[in-house]
């Protein structure tokens, strides 16, 4: 069964914790993406890899990191310094960047404040 | 003016009704046009992926892209209760060399078809 899961459903963090979103897919695709939801609003890109150990920043990329060391996995962190965290992250995969291929997403990891 | 806009609706039907879902853009240079389904609390879902202007079918869906006036429809035929979700358009401009392969989306539409 090909596609993407994200871990955890719901995540809590407290003020100035870290925590790390995981996202992995079997679909063999090249590039992946991570994109932020905020209610009335549009997806916004966090950031995006096209192939293994490399990673751009998106539009809205102050706050997060990523690391891409393998193809399937591409897991984003929220960092203390993003002060407004509260949104349902999406992470998304594409056959490879740059192509008319387009994206499919997994289902989402809603992170709160506490 | 924003890229890409999208009337957020809510948009509330009958079951059986055609439904018309829009969006208007600014960036000419977009070529690929794509329609994603999101039920709540869920990831969306690829519907309907055309490429430059013209019409595309696939069941009861038609979505259809006017480049000249920056505009893309997707009509749901003879809707029902679980078409009810959140849709959103995305686009994309792909240049020469294919370095830059973005989607911007629109804030979504949320249609509910009442039985």
């Amino acid at each position: 069964d090909g596609g993407i899961t994200q871990s955890p459903k719901y995540l809590f963090r407290k003020e100035g914790q870290n925590v790390t979103l995981s996202c992995e897919q079997n679909l063999n695709h090249d590039a992946m993406y991570w994109y932020r939801q905020d209610p009335g609003q549009g997806l916004r890109l966090i950031y995006y890899s096209q192939i293994v150990n490399d990673f751009q920043k998106g539009d809205i990329a102050e706050g997060y990191s990523v690391s891409r060391e393998k193809k399937e996995s591409f897991p984003l962190t929220v960092t203390s310094a993003q002060k407004n965290p509260t949104a349902f992250y999406l992470c998304a995969s594409s056959i490879s960047y740059g192509t008319q291929e387009t994206q499919y997403f997994g289902p989402g990891t809603r992170l709160l404040v506490l | 003016q924003k890229e890409v806009e999208q009337d957020p609706g809510p948009l509330s039907v009958p079951e059986g009704a055609i439904v018309s879902l829009n969006c208007t853009y600014s960036n000419s240079a977009f070529q690929y046009f794509m329609w994603y389904r999101q039920y709540s609390r869920k990831g969306p879902e690829l519907l309907m992926y055309t490429y430059s202007s013209g019409n595309k079918e696939d069941g009861r869906f038609t979505a259809q892209v006017d480049k000249s006036s920056k505009y893309i429809s997707l009509f749901i035929r003879d809707s029902q209760p679980s078409d009810s979700a959140t849709y959103l358009c995305a686009m994309s401009d792909i240049r020469s060399g294919g370095s830059n392969y973005k989607l911007t989306f629109g804030k979504g539409t949320l249609l509910t078809v009442n039985p």
